[in-house]
């Protein structure tokens, strides 16, 4: 399978812990994005990088969240200190170079977190 | 605020008629439209897209119509068939972002036999 692939898909965690989710992206993908996407509404931009930078990051990330894509392949995303606002499924994507627009980000199938 | 709203949490078409699927947006600064479809279990895959410069696009079954003063799109599908039912997300870019797309809470589709 040659998709973009999640790990966990599933995590329950307890309030104030922290959580580390990994993304690996389809190869040669040198686009990455993470989303987040609560019961009942669509996907929520998170961040995204080009390679190993980070070049665009939501308003909606706090400092509790960070994101690392250290060499350009794989990423992470940490949530520390976790609420149970932050209980939502975690969708990371991946885009080819020489693209401009997102149509053609392809989705992972999510990793699923619910924070007791 | 919800800057894309998709109005209609679910829609029932039978087989083979023209399913029609709604997006209202707010913000005149998009400059680009998206249709994803998602079936359970897994990410949303991408569908058809739109520039705010037309206000047609046809990719086979599928068509998107954009009507830019009234700040509505939709999406076609004709004719629909059983693998149709899904949840469908309306997505659109702002010309102050390469690559942050604001989404519409989707449209369960629903195909009937």
């Amino acid at each position: 399978d040659t998709g973009v692939s999640q790990d966990p898909r599933h995590k329950i965690t307890k309030r104030g812990q922290n959580v580390t989710f990994r993304c690996d992206p389809i190869s040669e993908h040198n686009r990455l994005y993470w989303y987040r996407q609560t019961l009942g509404q669509g996907p929520e931009f998170l961040t995204y990088f080009q390679n190993e930078a980070q070049l665009e990051k939501s308003r909606l990330l706090s400092d509790r969240f960070s994101a690392e894509r250290p060499k350009g392949s794989f990423s992470t995303l940490e949530i520390q200190r976790t609420e149970q606002g932050d209980s939502a499924m975690y969708l990371c994507a991946s885009s080819p170079p020489g693209q401009t627009v997102q149509e053609t980000q392809y989705f992972g199938p999510g990793t699923r977190l619910l924070v007791l | 605020d919800q800057q894309v709203k998709q109005n209609s949490p679910s829609l029932s078409v039978q087989e083979g008629r023209i399913s029609i699927l709604n997006c209202d947006y707010t913000n005149s600064m998009f400059d680009y439209f998206l249709w994803y479809k998602k079936y359970p279990a897994e990410g949303p895959t991408f569908l058809i897209s739109i520039s705010s410069i037309k206000d047609k696009n046809e990719d086979g079954r599928f068509t998107v119509f954009l009507n830019k003063s009234a700040k509505h799109l939709s999406l076609h599908i004709v004719p629909s068939q059983p693998g149709d039912s899904a949840v469908y997300f309306c997505a659109a870019k702002g010309v102050d972002s390469n690559y942050q797309l604001i989404w519409g809470a989707g449209t369960k589709l629903i195909i009937k036999p």
